[in-house]
């Protein structure tokens, strides 16, 4: 099992929807959480942390579960801009790596 | 300014032949990471340094020798590549550990060996 998993996608939503990904983690101890956002052929770039208490951040919310060992984003109001990979990324608690996963790939239509 | 540039951007060479990819961050941070980008999209760290020394070095063929000249600067050599090589490679520095982490990249080198 990999340490991180999402599905790959791809997502495709007109404008306007609601989209929520998830991800799901395999070591209980891992204690840090984010997502990164990838634009097709260019370099991740931070969106947001995840909090333990779950966090927002304009159109975009993150929600942390630990006992089912899983993250997620939920993007409203979606925007043809919003189309991009969307990588969670987890940090091993055994070796403080920076473990990403696969990428979900978002298509927002008009 | 870029905060963490890397060149070439792009770098196509023959089976074979040893090639080097520079990085620079003027972030001021003290770690710094190389990682790979394959064609199935996974990202997957490579090596990292803490100020000049190393400190995460994944099972990579020893074909590939990170080196470190100052805080700033982590370059990538690889030796006698092979096809499997073909990748993206991103260098990228990071402000620290914990939950307020960020990486920040640098815009990748697309390697081709042919």
């Amino acid at each position: 099992r990999k340490e991180v998993e999402q599905d790959p996608g791809p997502f495709n939503v007109p404008e306007g929807a609601t989209v929520a990904f998830n991800c799901t983690y395999s070591n209980s101890a891992s204690q840090s959480f984010f997502w990164y956002r990838q634009d097709c052929r260019k370099e991740p770039k931070l969106l947001m942390s995840v909090y333990s208490s779950g966090n927002e951040d304009g159109r975009f919310t993150a929600q942390l579960n630990r006992a089912s060992q899983y993250i997620s984003l939920l993007i409203r109001d979606s925007k043809l801009s919003d189309s991009a990979t969307y990588l969670c990324v987890v940090r091993s608690s055994n070796t403080g790596k920076l473990i990403f996963g696969q990428g979900t790939t978002l298509q927002v239509k008009p | 300014d870029t905060a963490v540039s890397q060149t070439p951007k792009y770098l196509v060479t023959q089976m074979g032949n040893d090639k080097s990819i520079k990085c620079e961050q003027n972030l001021g941070h003290d770690t710094m990471y190389w990682y790979k980008q394959d064609s199935k999209k996974f990202l997957k760290i490579m090596f990292s340094y803490n100020n000049k020394e190393l400190i995460i070095n994944e099972t990579v063929p020893n074909r590939f020798s990170p080196k470190s000249p100052d805080k700033a600067h982590l370059n990538l050599h690889i030796n006698s590549l092979e096809l499997g090589d073909s990748a993206v490679y991103f260098c990228a520095s990071s402000n620290g550990g914990g939950t307020n982490e960020k990486l920040f990249f640098g815009s990748g080198t697309q390697l081709s060996v042919l």
